[in-house]
């Protein structure tokens, strides 16, 4: 089976300290991954986006950064986290022959 | 660009009554549309999606939508509520290799 994990579930940080957010998918090789923010009230906005080992695409100019040193890992990251950084973070995994992307179960990031 | 439109935040309905949630979207071509749904605190998981193929598409829980290309619409529909379908819902439209999400419609089921 196709399984994608995020870790932390949820994670309390101070303004100006840094993240790290993991995902990890098991069961496909090379998939394209998604980072998404949910933010309270709102729909999903795209953050970034990868197709491979190294390949990052970012939607939305902002404090964060995203990395992909393994083929089934996404890191999420910011040096110094800002209040409006709060929000429910979604990794995905895209099915590109059906145009359709599977969800992780999330972490909810409060910024305080 | 493509994009969708969710016309209502909220709905309410009454356990065992039928469940309207209104889409429109807007695309350039044919477009590829789905519907997730997000429980508290949870992932999005996927509902149903039309991808060219018949217009009424059958999704999971006995959620079904149509797509109107003359209305460019995509309303999602259940013919009686059940507890467990309160919930966010939240119509996309594929846009290339990225999907772009309407705000969602909170559905609240009452008993």
């Amino acid at each position: 089976s196709q399984t994608i994990h995020q870790w932390p579930a949820t994670l309390v940080q101070p303004v100006g300290s840094p993240l790290s957010l993991e995902c990890t998918v098991e069961g496909t090789s090379n998939p394209n991954l998604y980072w998404y923010r949910q933010a309270a009230g709102r729909g999903l906005q795209l953050l970034f986006y990868s197709v491979g080992i190294g390949q990052i695409s970012s939607e939305v100019p902002q404090n964060l950064s995203a990395s992909r040193p393994q083929d089934r890992q996404f890191i999420l990251s910011s040096k110094k986290l800002l209040l409006s950084d709060s929000g429910f973070y979604l990794c995905a995994r895209g099915r590109e022959a059906l145009n359709e992307q599977f969800f992780g179960p999330g972490t909810r990031l409060t910024v305080l | 660009a493509q994009s969708v439109t969710q016309l209502d935040s909220h709905v309410s309905v009454s356990e065992g009554t039928p469940v309207l949630l209104r889409c429109n979207y807007s695309s350039s071509y044919s477009p590829s549309l789905f519907w997730y749904v997000q429980h508290p605190n949870k992932g999005l998981q996927l509902l149903l999606k039309y991808t060219s193929a018949a217009t009424l598409v059958k999704g999971i829980n006995g959620f079904e939508a149509e797509f109107k290309k003359s209305e460019t619409s995509f309303h999602l529909t259940k013919p009686s509520a059940h507890m467990s379908d309160a919930a966010e819902y939240f119509c996309v439209v594929s846009s290339g290799y990225a999907l772009n999400f309407g705000k969602g419609t909170s559905l609240l089921v009452t008993p």
